[in-house]
C-alpha cells in the first residue's frame, strides 16, 4: 500500500518564477493538507482540501493556492516566489476533516528559491 | 503567536535510560494532541496521541502524559534507543473550530547514545 507520495523531491526556482508541487494521498484518503516548514521550525498548516474545496486556510497569502482533483490528488501553486519562500513543503492526508483522525504525511517537497 | 511551544530544542540520552520531551500550548481549544517523530529526508510519522478527556496513553516503549490545567504534555520514551534518534514534534488540533488543522511546536532533537 503506497503511502504519500509527492513530486518533485527538490526544486530550484528563481525568485519571481511560479511553482507546482504534486501530491498523491494514502489510498483510502480523501483529505489533503498542506504545510510548510522552514529550517529549524515547526511544519506551518497552509490550507486543507476535502471534496475538492478548500476547507481551511492557514495564514498564508494569496500568491499561495490549491486544487484537488476528483481522484483527491492535489498540486499547491505558488507565484511570484520570494526568497522567504524556500522551505520543505509537506502534504498530509486523512480520512475526513476531524480532528482525532491521524495524518499521514509525505517525504516532502524542498524549494529553494535564488 | 506560537500556540503549540518546545522549549527544548534538543535532548541527548544514554541508550537504556528515559527520554523525557515536553511541550506547551495556550490555546484552550485544542482537544486532541500528537506526537510525530522525523527523520532526516522522510516526512513526519505519527507516533502516539492523546484526546483531551484523558490524562494518559501508551503505546509500547511511549506514553503521553495531559496535564490540561497546566496546558502541558510531555512523551516519554522508555528505555531509550539509539534508533529513537530523530526530531520530535508536538502537534495540537481544535476538533471545533479547524478540524484536522494541525498546529505544531518547533521540534525537539533527540540523540540516544549507545
Amino acid at each position: 500500500d503506497a503511502g504519500v507520495t509527492q513530486s518533485p523531491t527538490h526544486l530550484i526556482k528563481t525568485r519571481g518564477q511560479q511553482v507546482t508541487l504534486r501530491c498523491s494521498p494514502k489510498s483510502g484518503h480523501d483529505t489533503v493538507s498542506w504545510y510548510q516548514q522552514a529550517l529549524g521550525q515547526g511544519p506551518q498548516f497552509i490550507f486543507q482540501y476535502y471534496e475538492e474545496e478548500e476547507r481551511q486556510r492557514g495564514n498564508f497569502p494569496d500568491r499561495f493556492s490549491g486544487h484537488q482533483f476528483p481522484n483527491y490528488s492535489s498540486e499547491l501553486n505558488v507565484n511570484a516566489l520570494l526568497l522567504g519562500d524556500s522551505a520543505l513543503y509537506l502534504c498530509a492526508s486523512s480520512v475526513g476533516t476531524g480532528g482525532s483522525y491521524e495524518q499521514y504525511f509525505g517525504p516532502g517537497t524542498r524549494l529553494t528559491v535564488t | 503567536d506560537q500556540q503549540v511551544k518546545q522549549n527544548s530544542p534538543s535532548l541527548s540520552v544514554q541508550e537504556g535510560r528515559i527520554s523525557i520531551l515536553n511541550c506547551d500550548y495556550t490555546n484552550s481549544m485544542f482537544d486532541y494532541f500528537l506526537w510525530y517523530k522525523k527523520y532526516p529526508a522522510e516526512g513526519p510519522t505519527f507516533l502516539i496521541s492523546i484526546s483531551s478527556i484523558k490524562d494518559k496513553n501508551e503505546d509500547g516503549r511511549f506514553t503521553v502524559f495531559l496535564n490540561k490545567s497546566a496546558k502541558h504534555l510531555s512523551l516519554h520514551i522508555v528505555p531509550s534507543q539509539p534508533g529513537d534518534s530523530a526530531v520530535y514534534f508536538c502537534a495540537a488540533s481544535a476538533e471545533e473550530t479547524s478540524g484536522s488543522r494541525l498546529t505544531f511546536g518547533e521540534g525537539t532533537q533527540l540523540t540516544v547514545n549507545p
